[in-house]
């Protein structure tokens, strides 16, 4: 059973417009949630991190973490063509290592 | 701060052939982190060190697989009889806490032909 979960995508929008990633994970012990964004090629840097409920904005990022129903979401507002890219989410439990999902592929279109 | 550097960025090398790679954290960072990543996958977790020690250790990382962080400044992994299979994206991380944020180098590249 996979720890962390993300729907591999693509997810497509249109410029301009709200992508919504989301993420589920097992293990209610986990105490921090972060979000990284992964470009062809390239290696995953960082875009959020959240350790406790509710929302956490960062620009046109907001990064939502309800722990009693094990999610969170990462939002994007105004999308841009630059935003296309994989993001994946992350879990870290109990302080140890980092579990991340699969990563879904978003797509924005001009 | 020049951020998490590892070298080299690619290597090719034949079936069978020793090769270490050398990762160098951001420099008050305590925890350092070595993952690989294959195309279409996230980073799957290989091993982590705190200072020089190592805590964990993957149970899907075989006996070929080897990592060091000797005085607790730059890390080394190295993969002895490389196969195919070992192709991938070699990352490392590191963080200043055991819940702190980890960032990633650029990663090294392996192509075992």
């Amino acid at each position: 059973q996979k720890e962390v979960e993300q729907n591999s995508g693509p997810l497509s929008v249109p410029e301009g417009a709200i992508a919504s990633l989301n993420c589920t994970y097992s293990d209610r012990g986990s105490q921090s949630f972060f979000w990284y964004r992964q470009y062809s090629g390239k290696s995953p840097e960082l875009i959020m991190s959240i350790y406790s409920n509710g929302d956490k904005e960062d620009g046109r990022f907001t990064a939502q973490l309800n722990k009693a129903s094990q999610y969170v979401s990462l939002l994007i507002r105004d999308s841009q063509p630059s935003d296309s890219a994989t993001y994946l989410c992350a879990v870290n439990n109990y302080g140890q290592n980092f579990v991340f999902g699969p990563g879904t592929r978003l797509s924005v279109l001009p | 701060d020049t951020g998490v550097s590892q070298n080299p960025r690619h290597k090719i090398t034949k079936r069978g052939q020793n090769v270490t790679f050398r990762c160098d954290p951001i420099s008050e960072h305590n925890r350092l982190y070595w993952y690989r990543q294959t195309l279409g996958q996230g980073p799957e977790f290989l091993t982590y060190f705190q200072n020089e020690a190592q805590l964990e250790k993957s149970r899907l990382l075989s006996d070929r697989f080897s990592a060091e962080r000797p005085k607790g400044s730059f890390s080394t992994l190295e993969i002895q009889r490389t196969e195919q299979g070992d192709s991938a994206m070699y990352l490392c991380a590191s963080s200043l806490a055991q819940f702190g944020e980890a960032f990633f180098g650029q990663g090294t590249r392996l192509t075992v032909v």
